[in-house]
């Protein structure tokens, strides 16, 4: 069975700090990749999704960036954390080819202080 | 650009009252809409969806019915329980965009005993 894995659960950072969260997908070969934010208040948007190795594209201008250096792993990256960085980040994954089911990591809480 | 809109929380409820969460949405061509529902310090999880108009997605008590003239997919269910608080988010997957979903803000429900 597929599994996704994501960490770490929380992470307290200081304002201009890198990040690095991580996420790995198992159980499955070429799958989409995402990751979301969950901002209080503001729902669930869309950061990045990947349809393939170093395929990356970006929803919204922003101080994140996304790689995917293997085929089930996806990494969200920042060089220097903003306080506007925080938020839960959630990892997912769908089958190839449709985004119509996808299957969630446990997410990321990250506090910027 | 595809939207969805769904009713502000938060939605308090006692034990086996009747829930109906609104969601309406913009789309292009015809989406597939969903339900995700995110349960206290997990990530999300498909409740229900529906394909085409006048589907009806159904799991544990819940339903909601794809309606084309209204644009709308409201969540419903008769009885609700104390298990069922969680945040609920409507979703479209639109035919241009297969491979990525556009949710709503999400609807914080807490059901009392």
């Amino acid at each position: 069975s597929q599994t996704i894995h994501q960490w770490p659960a929380t992470l307290v950072q200081p304002v201009g700090s890198p990040l690095s969260l991580e996420c790995t997908v198992e159980g499955t070969s070429n799958p989409n990749l995402y990751w979301y934010r969950q901002a209080a208040g503001r729902g669930l948007q869309l950061l990045f999704y990947s349809i393939g190795i170093d395929q990356i594209s970006s929803e919204v201008p922003q101080n994140l960036s996304a790689s995917r250096p293997q085929d089930r792993q996806f990494i969200l990256s920042s060089k220097k954390l903003l306080l506007s960085d925080s938020g839960f980040y959630l990892c997912a994954w769908s089958v190839q080819g449709t985004g119509e089911k996808l299957f969630f990591g446990s997410g990321t809480q990250l506090s910027v202080l | 650009g595809d939207s969805v809109t769904q009713m502000e929380g938060p939605v308090t409820l006692s034990e086996e009252a009747c829930l109906t969460i609104n969601c309406t949405y913009t789309a292009t061509g015809y989406p597939s809409l969903f339900w995700y529902v995110q349960y206290p310090g997990e990530g999300l999880q498909l409740l229900l969806k529906a394909t085409k108009a006048d589907d009806k997605g159904s799991n544990k008590g819940f339903e909601a019915t794809y309606r084309k003239e209204t644009t709308s997919f409201h969540l419903e269910k008769g009885s609700v329980q104390v298990s069922d608080s969680a945040v609920y988010f409507c979703a479209l997957s639109s035919g241009g965009s297969n491979y990525k979903l556009t949710f709503g803000k999400g609807t914080l429900l807490t059901v009392n005993p």
